[in-house]
């Protein structure tokens, strides 16, 4: 089956910087992708990965290794906002967008 | 700004009640949207892909006679929950991407990523 891992909860302070992991196991890949959701709201997209590598885009960067079903996001001088559940997505052979559960992220001061 | 605009944003409504969900892409036009609920602390479950001008491709365990789904024009879809009763409540969310086109045929760009709306929380009494 098609599987996509990632903590449930982490937690960090204002100002550190946070890397939340993701693993995968799909029938093929197409690309991964990086949402963030606030509570009560729709996911908005912040990163999308299809080649091995870091991609840099202001305070979050999205890291992918195919070789090892693997990506992470990570997010520097953490503000207080940044409180959300950040999902990871991978799109498979079929292009269907396959989520994870996503992982809660709370920031203390 | 937004790309997807979805309304109503909140319905309360009597158990029996059927509901009707817009999703309209703003400033696109979209061939394929999709439809997710999540219920509260979890992720989000796909339940159909609406195609414009053909028939919803619906997930398994979803009631396509419950759930009904019309994409009648490249730029709206539209999700009716009939005779919603308590369990139905939960959050849906429509999605749609960019396309491509070329040659003045319009397709869905399947690397681009999927564009929320903002959700409709739908509660039934």
């Amino acid at each position: 089956g098609q599987n996509i891992d990632q903590p449930t909860e982490m937690t960090a302070t204002e100002g550190a910087i946070v890397q939340i992991n993701c693993t995968y196991q799909t029938s093929g890949f197409n690309g991964l992708f990086w949402y963030q959701q606030h509570a009560g709201e729709a996911p908005t997209f912040l990163s999308y990965n299809v080649l091995d590598g870091l991609e840099e885009k202001g305070r979050f960067s999205s890291f992918l290794s195919r070789s090892k079903g693997y990506s992470y996001l990570l997010l520097k001088e953490l503000q207080m906002k940044d409180s959300a559940s950040y999902l990871c997505a991978v799109l498979d052979s079929n292009y269907q967008l396959i989520w994870g559960a996503g992982t809660k992220l709370i920031i203390k001061p | 700004g937004a790309v997807v605009s979805q309304h109503p944003s909140w319905v309360i409504c009597k158990s029996g009640t059927s509901v009707k969900i817009e999703c309209r892409s703003l400033d696109f036009q979209a061939t394929t949207m999709f439809w997710y609920r999540q219920f509260p602390k979890q992720s989000l479950m796909l339940m159909a892909t609406s195609n414009e001008g053909s028939k919803a491709t619906y997930e398994q365990g979803v009631e396509k006679d419950k759930f009904l789904i019309n994409h009648a024009s490249l730029t709206l879809s539209t999700l009716t929950v009939t005779s919603a009763h308590p369990e139905d409540s939960s959050f849906y969310i429509c999605s749609a991407r960019w396309p491509w086109e070329t040659g003045g045929i319009l397709g869905e760009d399947v690397n681009q990523p999927q564009h929320f709306g903002d959700g409709t929380r739908l509660s039934i009494l």
